[in-house]
């Protein structure tokens, strides 16, 4: 069936460092989701990727989708305090099952 | 605040006993998933529910069960507890049920205590 690797486990980063997580796939994706969970706090939508090769960015953070549709990836510029939290993928292949990566936790020494 | 809400906050409870965990979805979406995170762990996929009907069925034990009701909501019912079920219970909800539609808005959770 339909794998997600999500990786590192953890990163241990200093404040100011760049920070990147990665998604593979098994499978080609529908579409790929990426959400942040804080320590505490319940799983937050951050941004939906459809489109190959597809680029997003939210202030500091990176989105990309792989244009096979089969990664993906997170990139913080400039790590803050505040980054801290599990970041998570979510891949779709079109059908009703959503698999969540395993995530990645992120610790900002400040 | 994403729109959803889950009742109650925490429930501590004794093994072999049985609970049920409540969630409302968001105004106007069909969807309700359930999912199961134990400490520091990642998020077990439980189960989702479209329109009141199962869609996708994850690593659910047979102990638990769910239903999606006609207003929506759905409740999680989660029978002969053991300590390994101690963990905390998300529910989310998204719009439709497959595809680009299914960007998932997330509960504040329940925390289930078994003692």
């Amino acid at each position: 069936g339909q794998q997600v690797m999500q990786i590192p486990q953890y990163q241990h980063v200093q404040e100011g460092e760049d920070f990147t997580t990665y998604c593979n796939s098994s499978t080609t994706l529908s579409n790929i989701q990426w959400y942040k969970q804080r320590p505490g706090g319940h799983p937050v939508f951050l941004i939906q990727l459809v489109k190959s090769g597809e680029v997003k960015k939210q202030k500091r953070l990176t989105f990309q989708f792989g244009e096979a549709k089969k990664n993906s990836s997170l990139h913080i510029t400039a790590t803050q305090t505040t980054d801290v939290g599990t970041y998570f993928c979510a891949a779709n292949t079109g059908g009703f099952k959503t698999i969540f990566g395993a995530g990645t936790r992120l610790f900002v020494k400040a | 605040d994403s729109g959803v809400t889950q009742t109650p906050k925490h429930l501590i409870t004794a093994t072999g006993q049985r609970v049920t965990l409540r969630c409302s979805p968001r105004s106007g979406d069909l969807s309700v998933y359930w999912y199961q995170q134990s400490l520091d762990q990642g998020l077990q996929f439980l189960i989702q529910y479209y329109n009141g009907e199962e869609r996708a069925k994850g690593n659910i034990l047979e102990r638990f069960s769910a239903q999606q009701f006609p207003d929506l909501h759905s409740e999680l019912n989660l029978s002969s507890l053991e300590l390994g079920d101690s963990a905390l219970y998300f529910c989310a909800s998204s719009v439709g049920g497959s595809g680009r539609t299914n960007t998932q808005y997330f509960g504040p959770g329940t925390r289930l205590t078994v003692l």
